[in-house]
């Protein structure tokens, strides 16, 4: 079945970056793309950005746009999500999502708990 | 602020039927674009509940159904069960933003 497996939760210092991985198995990688929102505590969903599987190309959310680095290695069917210059707003959890086109998210992984203190 | 506009909470008692509202604008829903709704339950992954405005996946049972009239989509729970009590969200493309976009979520409370 399709899964996505998401690397484990980080713990980060104001001001450093946080890179965590998203493996899909069980269907195609190159056939669709992965996004990537985040839900902070008690907030609700908010998306950033995705990445196309089979060519990488990638769009942002504005809200991210010059913190967030979205990339893919095809040849290990994984995804990754790369945020600098993180503030405590940026903890939060972190889901990727299987979507082709303007199409549902789904599935979605479990989420990663990216956790910035000093 | 979301660009998807949801009430925060709704309830209901058990068996009856509740909606929860989202609404868009020229720019999402109103545009002409899918609505998606999802289920979260606590500390979980959401996980999609209606597609394409009104379509469910298999396995979601069919006392949840979807609708979509203009700049606003509704999603309807009937008979409502203890199960259903938990966060909803709605979403859509968004042209003028380039991207994805949620509502706020709904807090479900069976009563």
């Amino acid at each position: 079945q399709v899964q996505l497996m998401q690397s484990g939760a980080e713990v980060r210092k104001p001001g450093a970056s946080v890179k965590i991985s998203c493996k899909a198995s069980g269907y195609t990688f190159t056939s669709y793309s992965i996004h990537w929102v985040r839900q902070a505590p008690g907030h609700g969903l908010q998306w950033m950005g995705w990445i196309h599987g089979g060519n990488g190309d990638t769009k942002y959310s504005q809200t991210f746009k010059d913190r967030l680095t979205i990339v893919s290695d095809a040849s290990a069917s994984t995804a990754y999500l790369e945020l600098s210059s993180l503030t405590s707003e940026d903890t939060a959890v972190y889901f990727c999502a299987r979507a082709m086109s303007t199409s549902p998210f789904d599935p979605w992984g479990l989420g990663t708990l990216v956790t910035v203190s000093s | 602020q979301s660009v998807l506009t949801q009430p925060p909470s709704v309830s209901g008692a058990p068996g009856q039927r509740v909606t929860i509202s989202c609404t868009g604008s020229g720019s999402n829903i109103g545009a002409g674009y899918e609505v998606h709704w999802y289920q979260q339950l606590p500390g979980t992954a959401p996980k999609l509940l209606i597609y394409d405005n009104d379509n469910r996946p298999s396995g979601v049972p069919d006392r949840f159904s979807g609708s979509k009239s203009g700049t606003s989509a509704s999603l309807a729970i009937t008979g409502l069960q203890a199960e259903d009590e938990t966060d909803y969200y709605c979403q859509s493309y968004d042209n003028r933003l380039s991207g994805w976009v949620f509502g706020g979520g709904t807090r479900l409370t069976v009563l």
